[in-house]
């Protein structure tokens, strides 16, 4: 089984300062990896996955994340971060191959404040 | 391209009724289907998955149930509601390879 720490529950960061969201995980098999960010009253988007390969992976609005398996960890960064940003962001892991759940983080709570 | 709803998108239902939420996906096939649910400030909490036609498997017991009467539906419902079956309920399909899941607009529940 696998399990997922977000290490903080809320971020507060100014407009354009860079940021850093933390995760690591728990896992006795191959894993993937994932950050999905959630905006008030919606649904989950997908931000970025890590399936094999590059341990740096790009994703959508300026976001990307690093997987380190020694530290078992994947954390999200942005250079950069705009008011529009504001949501909550979610780790989750699953194991490499499998067809079934993903185990969530429990989440973390971005403001970019002007 | 692949895209999924969710009805009612609101829901205001007294103690004690019945519920029935619907998700359908389009643009895919042979899907595996989620339901979770998502209480006020808190993470996700996975209810039912399915990998098939009428294959349901329940995550957490409680008082809601799951079906999939067709390949790219599936309807999550209550006989009677409880008052802490409120929260945002979504639904989510992925496939293969990667199983990465992409995620409906979700349906408010207020048990009242």
């Amino acid at each position: 089984a696998q399990s997922v720490t977000q290490l903080d529950s809320q971020v507060p960061v100014f407009e354009e300062a860079p940021v850093e969201l933390r995760c690591n995980y728990s896992s006795s098999v191959s894993v993937y990896l994932f950050w999905y960010v959630q905006y008030p009253n919606q649904g989950l988007q997908l931000l970025l996955k890590y399936l094999s390969g590059s341990t740096l992976v790009k994703g959508i609005n300026g976001f990307e994340a690093e997987f380190n398996k020694s530290q078992t960890s994947f954390h999200l960064r942005k250079p950069s971060v705009h008011i529009s940003d504001t949501a909550e962001y979610f780790c989750a892991v699953s194991e490499a191959g499998s067809a079934r759940q993903l185990t969530f983080g429990s989440g973390t709570q971005l403001t970019v404040l002007p | 391209s692949q895209t999924i709803h969710q009805w009612p998108a609101t829901l205001v239902q007294p103690v004690g009724s019945p519920l029935s939420l619907e998700c359908t996906v389009e643009g895919t096939s042979n899907p595996n289907l989620y339901w979770y649910r998502q209480a006020a400030g808190r993470g996700l909490q996975l209810l039912f998955y399915s990998v098939g036609i009428g294959q349901i498997s329940s995550e957490v017991p409680q008082n809601l149930s799951a079906s999939r009467p067709q390949d790219r539906q599936f309807i999550l419902s209550s006989k009677k509601l409880l008052l802490s079956d409120s929260g945002f309920y979504l639904c989510a399909w992925s496939v293969r390879p990667s199983y990465e899941q992409y995620f409906g607009p979700g349906t408010r529940l207020t048990v009242t």
